[in-house]
């Protein structure tokens, strides 16, 4: 599995948009990248996931560029309640166990 | 939305003991996983089920684990004689089809916290 490497914490302000980038460098032609939440005592939530250039949906949206290394996830206008741990997965698509790394804490403030 | 639900949220038990841990899948989902954090530190992959059987399981899986889907909606974590380094919370999580990290992805119940004193 690829290797991935996020901040381990953020801040920000209720409002403002939050972009939090993940390196992959070691990226495979078949892994995809996925994205999950996790508010404190909860499980995983998968937020978004994408193969290439730009996903969006009601959540979020994903940026990847063309060498696929790296991939940025934007929450846009986040509220206090976007205050959780963020996990950037990279790995193949069709079954296979998820492994968590430590993930991007954000603290999200009024 | 559908849910994964789990019971109890929260169990404690005295070391030696053994614990059930369940969970009722999303209905129409096939495959089952168990994940654990202990506090502090990663999710951690425990054990896939898939057809009555396990099809795939980490090293943290050993004999003292089992999984069982005892009827069409459960799906239980038993843990026997638990040890202090136990205590962790306990994720059950369900998907069809098989999901990997380009499928949709896995929904995850949210938890029992087990402490073992």
């Amino acid at each position: 599995l690829a290797k991935t490497t996020q901040p381990i914490s953020m801040d920000s302000y209720e409002g403002q948009e939050v972009n939090i980038t993940c390196s992959h460098n070691n990226i495979a032609t078949n892994d995809y990248i996925t994205w999950y939440q996790q508010f404190p005592s909860q499980g995983p939530r998968f937020i978004i996931q994408g193969y290439k250039t730009k996903v969006t949906n009601e959540v979020a949206s994903l940026f990847i560029p063309a060498d696929r290394k790296s991939s940025t996830l934007s929450l846009p206008r986040v509220s206090l309640s976007d205050t959780a741990v963020y996990y950037c997965l990279v790995g193949p698509t069709g079954y296979s166990t998820l492994t968590f790394g430590k993930g991007t804490m954000l603290l999200v403030s009024p | 939305e559908p849910e994964v639900t789990q019971t109890p949220s929260h169990q404690v038990t005295q070391m030696g003991q053994e614990v059930i841990l369940r969970c009722v899948p999303i209905s129409n989902h096939l495959y089952f996983y168990w994940y654990r954090q202990i506090l502090g530190q990663k999710v951690e992959f425990l054990v896939s089920f898939y057809n009555n059987e396990i099809s795939e399981k980490s090293e943290i899986f050993d004999d003292q684990f089992s999984v069982e889907r005892p009827d069409g909606s459960n799906f239980t974590l038993k843990i026997r004689s638990t040890k202090l380094e136990d205590s962790a919370m306990y994720f059950c999580a369900s998907s069809d089809p098989p999901q990997g990290y380009g499928d949709g992805g896995y929904t995850f119940g949210s938890g029992t916290r087990l402490t073992v004193v």
